[in-house]
């Protein structure tokens, strides 16, 4: 089955360390996004990448990195720079080849400070 | 720049009961995709049901309608024959067609579902 792998479940970030969440998809699509979402909150935009080697900074970049290499796969990064980093992480998906499709979500990663 | 509002943070219907969620938008575009996501307490994010701005028709998924206005700029969801199953918040958003493939979400209705 296509779909969306986030990796890991939950994520514990020591002070001053870098964290690496990882979003991997089989669905063939061009379009890779990041987000962010606090409790009892909605999605806010960390980063989106429409094509490989093409990134896009969102609402709330600041103290976060990613990369898009390939097409599969949408890695963030959580810097030490994010003061405030608790937080559940959406990765998400869409193609939009012969109209703009819905898109399709990860399982999330739950980051948490030790 | 769009926006989407979600005016109801909270919501309660009766089990076999119905309930209307709101979703108004600000946009000065004519062509673009609306879209209602359902999260439940696992966190997963479930397409609910997409209405193109282009078509009249108002969009039906099983229980799930909408009532797409486009000159009031307003999106509601109706859920018929309300289940336990579909307590959850509730995310409205917004897609352009001008090629920038960013969507725009609602803050959210949370669905209590009362037995």
């Amino acid at each position: 089955d296509g779909g969306i792998t986030q990796s890991p479940k939950y994520l514990f970030r020591k002070e001053g360390q870098n964290v690496t969440l990882s979003c991997e998809q089989n669905l063939n699509h061009d379009a890779m996004y990041w987000y962010r979402q606090d409790p009892g909150q909605g999605l806010r935009l960390i980063y989106y990448s429409q094509i490989v080697n093409d990134f896009q900074k969102g609402d709330i970049a600041e103290g976060y990195s990613v990369s898009r290499e390939k097409k599969e796969s949408f890695p963030l990064t959580v810097t030490s720079a994010q003061k405030n980093p608790t937080a559940f992480y959406l990765c998400a998906s869409s193609n939009h080849a012969g109209g703009s499709q819905p898109q399709h979500f990860g399982d999330g990663t739950r980051l948490s400070i030790l | 720049a769009q926006t989407v509002t979600q005016s109801q943070p909270e919501m309660s219907v009766q089990e076999a009961e119905t309930v209307t969620l709101s979703c108004t938008y600000d946009t000065s575009e004519s062509d673009y995709y609306l879209f209602w996501y359902k999260q439940p307490p696992s966190r997963q994010m479930i397409l609910v049901i997409r209405q193109e701005a282009y078509k009249q028709q108002n969009a039906t998924e099983n229980r799930f309608s909408v009532n797409f206005q486009k000159a009031a700029k307003s999106f509601s969801l109706k859920i018929s024959d309300s289940q336990l199953g579909d307590a959850a918040m509730y995310f409205c958003a917004y897609l352009s067609d001008s090629g920038t493939y960013k969507y725009i979400f609602g803050t959210g209705t949370r669905l209590k579902v009362l037995a």
